[in-house]
């Protein structure tokens, strides 16, 4: 147990609908990151926050937004979904907004768009 | 563009066959090399860092080591246990940034 928990595990939506996913960090930690992992990608970086303020952008979609609350939960928000969408996302979270630190994964959440 | 390649993407071993894991990076410089295992279904489990070529790390029957372009996991006395798909990440220097850009994994398979 790594100490990172995500909800929900599994989701599956239509095309067109908003879903959010959440994260909880490490006690802790104050940087978050999300990732996207597809079959034929592997895993790529979307967005990391740290401790509330958006710190890096990857290859994060326009319809695609997160968040970091003041008790350093995340909430990543997807919308007008496509089925291209359908993957792992998954939450990370590290000490420190840089510096190699290692990052600690959440269980994923499984998206599916139907 | 910083970049990890994995090689092989599969590898099937006997118990007991020892073997090694390739991961080649092109980064404008690191700040350091992650590997992780992932089990289907699951997240990314951390299980080294390294930071300069020549540093070595071991965790039971695995082994990472770090050159100026690669790192290779050896993996020592394998157990069907130690199947699982193994992940390479390294993080850039340079700006302010922590996220990790990963290779696509190798695959181990490990019979008994």
């Amino acid at each position: 147990d790594s100490g990172v928990t995500q909800t929900p595990k599994h989701l599956i939506t239509a095309t067109g609908q908003r879903v959010t996913l959440r994260c909880s960090p490490r006690s802790g930690d104050l940087s978050v990151y999300w990732y996207q992992q597809s079959l034929d990608q592997g895993l790529q970086f979307l967005i990391q926050y740290y401790n509330g303020e958006e710190r890096a952008k990857g290859n994060i979609l326009e319809r695609f937004s997160a968040q970091q609350f003041p008790d350093l939960h995340s909430e990543l928000n997807l919308s007008s979904l496509e089925l291209g969408d359908s993957a792992l996302y998954f939450c990370a979270s590290s000490v420190a907004a840089s510096g190699a630190y290692e990052q600690y994964f959440g269980p994923g959440t499984r998206l599916t768009v139907t | 563009e910083d970049q990890v390649t994995q090689s092989p993407e599969a590898l099937r071993l006997q118990e007991g066959e020892s073997s090694s894991l390739n991961c080649s990076y092109t980064v404008s410089g690191l700040r350091g090399l992650f590997w992780y295992r992932q089990d289907p279904g699951k997240g990314p489990e951390f299980l080294f860092t390294l930071y300069s070529a020549g540093e070595e790390k071991e965790k039971e029957r695995l082994k990472a080591t770090l050159t100026k372009k690669e790192s290779f996991l050896h993996i020592t006395a394998p157990k069907p246990e130690d199947s699982a798909t193994y992940l390479c990440a390294v993080q850039a220097v340079g700006g302010s940034q922590g996220n990790l850009i990963f290779g696509k994994g190798t695959k181990l398979s490990v019979k008994p």
